[in-house]
């Protein structure tokens, strides 16, 4: 079974810059979740999505982040513009389906680096 | 919100010697994970706690649900060096994650 895939595993770019990251859940996964992990710390939730639905975005900072996930597969993270807070990995994970019985699958993320 | 907190931060210990960390949650939990991230890699699920008390072993882990289900352990017997990771544990409700206990194993 294929992993949860992230690209680009790693990006660089200037503060004010726009940046975009890309994940493809594992086959049959409802459940998409997309996490900011700074270094040192845990992994925080952005938003989370069942399907093409948004369930959880309520940490998400909706003045400089968006994301989607059209047709409930793909989804992209995008930060406009970015800031040097930003500076992080970040993961991508699915689950076979939104109760929370089931366990979460992390892609290998993407380290963004804002200089 | 739902805070989790976890201790201690950081554990170094020779390789052999028990390990423990210890989750705590500022409200009930429904149920908790656990994960471990090697370094320089990413979360890998270990287990899920769901009943009041509940115990669940892997091997030389041993994991805890509490009464109250507020808090929760993870107890490693006998470490050895593949031990090494930063455990986390996460409330399910919110898929909140602690901060997460960095464990690092002399051999």
């Amino acid at each position: 079974e294929a992993g949860v895939a992230q690209s680009p595993r790693y990006k660089i770019i200037e503060k004010r810059q726009s940046v975009a990251f890309w994940c493809n859940p594992i086959s049959g996964h409802a459940t998409l979740y997309w996490y900011q992990q700074i270094l040192g710390q845990g992994p925080k939730l952005l938003i989370q999505f069942q399907n093409n639905g948004v369930v959880d975005d309520s940490q998400l900072p909706k003045d400089r982040f968006s994301a989607e996930r059209l047709k409930g597969v793909d989804s992209t993270l995008k930060i406009q513009p970015a800031k040097l807070e930003d500076s992080a990995v970040y993961l991508c994970a699915s689950s076979l389906a939104l109760d929370s019985l089931y366990e979460q699958y992390f892609g290998p993320g993407t380290r963004l680096t804002v200089t | 919100g739902q805070q989790v907190m976890q201790i201690p931060q950081y554990q170094h210990v020779q390789e052999g010697e028990d390990f423990t960390t210890y989750c705590n949650s500022s409200t009930t939990l429904s149920n908790i994970q656990w994960y471990k991230q090697r370094p320089g890699g990413h979360p890998v699920f270990l287990i899920q706690l769901v009943k009041s008390g509940e115990v669940k072993k892997q091997k030389r882990l041993t994991f805890q649900f509490g009464e109250a289900k507020k808090n929760s352990s993870l107890h490693i017997t006998a470490t050895q060096t593949t031990d090494v990771g930063t455990y986390f544990c996460a409330g399910t409700r919110d898929m909140r994650f602690g901060a997460g206990t960095r464990l690092t194993v002399k051999p």
